[in-house]
């Protein structure tokens, strides 16, 4: 059972544009985590939400936790070739250690 | 350099053969996982530890299995491979738990079985 879906699944835009990736679940998170993937790597932590409605932003990167705390969105302004990769979110739920993740964007940004 | 080292990097198997893919790491985490990534699915839990001695099931554990006798070490048997175990593996690691601080990932181990 796949409690985390991302969309889109894919997306490919040109250098410059703006995007937004969501990751969403009928499940109550205690925490989300985003992470980015490149080919032949392990995935690697871009941010960490705990708080319902909480945003963070990493540059160019602004990340949302839902006022539920069910769904997350990752929007990125001005993409840029180097933010191409797979994006994974990822969540826990409450007493619970096990990080469940979601199926993935593979985001394509072309020159 | 520090971090989580998987061994090998490749592998073919044939169905029926058996093998251990090894994980180790050297930040002292005391949490480890093995997760699964296939297309389209994500990476999926196998088993996990929280600290040596202690393991436990994941989302997918059937033909795996585990043991953590060091906090260093966290290695994955397969018992009797088949197709559909053909996957990349990763193995993570984390000090404190994921759920604040997130795992530190291996680069994977690519296997194919034939």
């Amino acid at each position: 059972t796949q409690l985390l879906k991302q969309s889109p699944q894919f997306l490919s835009i040109q250098e410059g544009e703006n995007l937004t990736v969501y990751c969403n679940s009928s499940s109550v998170f205690s925490s989300l985590q985003w992470y980015r993937q490149e080919p032949g790597e392990g995935p690697v932590l871009l941010v960490t939400v705990v708080t319902g409605g909480e945003v963070k932003k990493l540059k160019r990167l602004t990340f949302q936790f839902g006022d539920a705390r069910k769904d997350s969105s990752l929007h990125i302004t001005a993409a840029q070739t180097g933010d191409t990769g797979l994006y994974l979110c990822a969540g826990a739920h409450f007493g619970n250690e096990k990080l469940t993740f979601g199926t993935g964007t593979r985001l394509t940004i072309i020159p | 350099n520090a971090g989580v080292t998987q061994t090998p990097k490749f592998q073919v198997l044939k169905t029926g053969q058996s093998m251990t893919l090894q994980c180790a790491q050297d930040m002292n985490h005391e949490y480890m996982s093995w997760y699964r990534q296939d297309p389209g699915m994500g990476l999926r839990l196998i088993h996990y530890s929280v600290g040596a001695g202690i393991t436990d099931q994941g989302e997918v554990p059937n033909g795996y299995n585990v043991s953590r006798s060091t906090t260093e070490d966290f290695p994955l048997r397969l018992l009797s491979a088949a197709p559909s175990q053909t996957s990349v593996y990763f193995c993570a690691s984390s000090a404190t738990g994921p759920l604040n601080y997130g795992y530190t990932f291996g680069s994977g181990t690519r296997l194919t079985v034939v």
